[in-house]
This record gives C-alpha cells, structure tokens and sequence, in this order.
C-alpha cells in the first residue's frame, strides 16, 4: 500500500526563521508530489507541484524538491511569517489512488 | 477564473438518511476527484471522475457513490449514513491528465447525529 509520512507533526518557530518540512513516500512510481497548505476549517491551496521528472519548484519564499529515489520531498519555508502558520501536506500521485496524502505538519510562526 | 465550488457548505444529517454533495470543477477542468477528511485518518480518496466515467476508487463502501455530468459537475451520494461518516469531504479538480496540478474546493462538513 502506497503510504506517505510528514515529520515533524507539529513544529513551532519564531518568525523569521527558515524552516524545512518533511515528506516520504514508499512507492518511488511517482507521477507527481504536490504541496498544499491547509488553514483550519477550509480546503486545500496549492503551494508547489514537482512533477516525476523535476528535481525542484520555486514560488516565491517557498521551495520544494522531489527526490524519487530516496523517496522524500522537502518543503523549504524562508524568513517564516505569521501568516505561513497552517497545516502543510503533502500529497504524492502515482497509482489507483489519485493522491495519497500525509498527516500533515502543523505549523505555528510566532510573532 | 473562478476556482472549485462545493455546495452546500455545511450539512447535518441523523443516522440512516442520505446525502448528496455536489461540486462545480474550475471551468476546462474534466476531471474531479472526491477526499473524506477526518481528524483520525486524514484525507483518504473516495474516487476521481473523468468525462462522466469513473476512473479511479479509493477503499471505500458501495454507500459512497459519485457521478458527473457532461458540464464536468460531480455530485456525491452517500448512503445510510453512519456516525463514523462525519467529515470534511474535499473536492479537487483537474484538466485530468497526467502531471496536472489538482485545486480543491471549501468542502462541505457533513455531520452525522
């Protein structure tokens, strides 16, 4: 069964901070890894794309890289603000299912 | 461009009735995808429909069952419903082929009493 796991559950930084989320997934039949950010209550916004062939994505403070045969995806947050706090997930696509999540990371910037 | 609407928003329903949620993909988009939100389990996917024809299905029961139009609107029906049934059921949309980036909508919070 494909499984994708986020470590650390939950983190909390001061702002300003750089910071790296954690993403890893069993089956490296990857299509796509998609990272999304959740606030609570509401739906998912997406945050970055890498597609299989793709090493990493860009968009502004945020940068994500995709390594398949590791099996893992980093997200990486720059200068950290108060607004960045949410739950992040990440999603892999690459099978029946059309994507598997993680648990998520929850984080919390403070002011 | 508008983005993925889910209606209704909120929805409270007692054991045994049944629902129907819908969902209105980003227009162009032909695919559509249904999740099941829990605290304990996270997001788990139900199935995904691509030019009114079910393409994929997650490990759910028969009572979870979805449809879509010929406008790609998809609505999903679920079935004597149970209290572990209480979710955030998410939508996502897509243009549907592969290495497409999926947008998800609001969702609509069922609770079940």
């Amino acid at each position: 069964k494909q499984e994708v796991t986020q470590i650390p559950a939950a983190l909390s930084v001061p702002e300003g901070e750089n910071l790296v989320l954690n993403c890893s997934f069993t089956d490296s039949a990857i299509y796509n890894l998609q990272w999304f950010r959740q606030d609570p209550g509401k739906g998912l916004t997406s945050l970055l794309l890498i597609q299989s062939s793709q090493r990493e994505q860009t968009s502004g403070r945020l940068n994500a890289s995709l390594d398949k045969s590791s099996g893992r995806s980093t997200l990486y947050i720059a200068a950290s603000q108060p607004g960045d706090s949410a739950t992040y997930l990440c999603g892999r696509e690459g099978g029946s299912e059309k994507l598997v999540f993680g648990k998520g990371t929850k984080l919390t910037v403070n002011p | 461009k508008a983005g993925v609407t889910q209606t209704p928003r909120y929805l409270i329903k007692t054991r045994g009735q049944q629902v129907t949620l819908s969902c209105s993909p980003i227009s162009g988009h032909r695919s559509v995808s249904w999740y099941q939100q829990t605290p304990g389990q996270g997001l788990q996917f139900l199935f995904e429909y691509f030019s009114e024809t079910q393409r994929n299905k997650g490990n759910f029961p028969g009572r979870f069952s979805g449809r879509q139009f010929s406008n790609s609107r998809s609505e999903m029906n679920v079935s004597t419903l149970e209290l572990g049934d209480s979710a955030l059921y998410l939508c996502a949309s897509s243009h549907g082929t592969v290495y497409n980036e999926q947008f998800f909508g609001p969702g609509t919070r069922l609770t079940v009493l």
